[in-house]
């Protein structure tokens, strides 16, 4: 069955460090890959996607994302982290090109220190 | 563009009182998703449509829940009776069609306490 795995519930990080939240995916096909925000009290933000191409993607915000396919991964980075994104972050899968279906992760909640 | 519009974006009702929630999905979008997000349970998708019509109704909870889009700009969620169990944020996406685009697009949510 389908499923997204962060592997990290929370992160803390210091504002100006850099920034690595962990996802690894299953999924039989050739994956289309996401990464959104959740800031308290709003709603999903799409950071980037991934349908083919390039595996290194560029985002909104100054993030990036890497699909390595023999790892099962799309690991999600920030060379160097502001206080305002601190925020809940979810990767997912999508299903039949993702415009039907998206598998959610269950989050990584990220804390930036001053 | 406006974005995804849903609302209202608190509500609070008694046990046994029916919720009716509201979107209007992003023009010209030809997918509609409703999705529920608990800490327990994280994001659940329960429906989508796809020009109008239901596609996968297979998340919906129980009869108790029902959802219609009876034109292309507007969709409604509604839950009744409402439990308490229904307490959640509910969201509302939208997606272009086609090829190579499949990124969901949320609108703010509304938030539901059933007491």
């Amino acid at each position: 069955a389908q499923s997204v795995t962060q592997p990290d519930i929370h992160i803390t990080v210091s504002e100006g460090a850099s920034l690595e939240l962990r996802c690894n995916y299953s999924y039989g096909a050739t994956p289309y890959l996401f990464w959104y925000v959740q800031s308290p009290g709003q709603g999903l933000q799409l950071l980037l996607k991934y349908f083919s191409g390039d595996t290194l993607v560029q985002g909104i915000k100054g993030f990036e994302a890497e699909f390595k396919r023999s790892q099962s991964s799309f690991n999600l980075r920030k060379p160097s982290v502001h206080w305002s994104d601190a925020a809940e972050y979810f990767c997912a899968v999508g299903l039949y090109g993702g415009y039907n279906k998206l598998i959610f992760g269950a989050g990584t909640r990220l804390a930036v220190h001053p | 563009d406006a974005g995804v519009i849903q609302s209202p974006r608190h509500e609070v009702t008694e046990m046994g009182q029916e919720v009716t929630l509201r979107c209007k999905p992003i023009s010209g979008h030809d997918y509609l998703f409703w999705y529920r997000q608990t800490m327990m349970r994280g994001l659940e998708l329960l429906i989508y449509f796809n020009n109008n019509v239901p596609i996968d109704d297979s998340g919906m909870p129980e009869d108790r829940f029902s959802a219609k889009m009876p034109n292309a700009s507007f969709s409604t969620l509604k839950i009744q009776p409402s439990e308490p169990r229904d307490s959640a944020v509910y969201f509302c996406a939208s997606s272009p069609g086609g090829t190579g685009s499949g990124a969901q697009y949320f609108g703010p949510g509304t938030r539901l306490l059933v007491l």
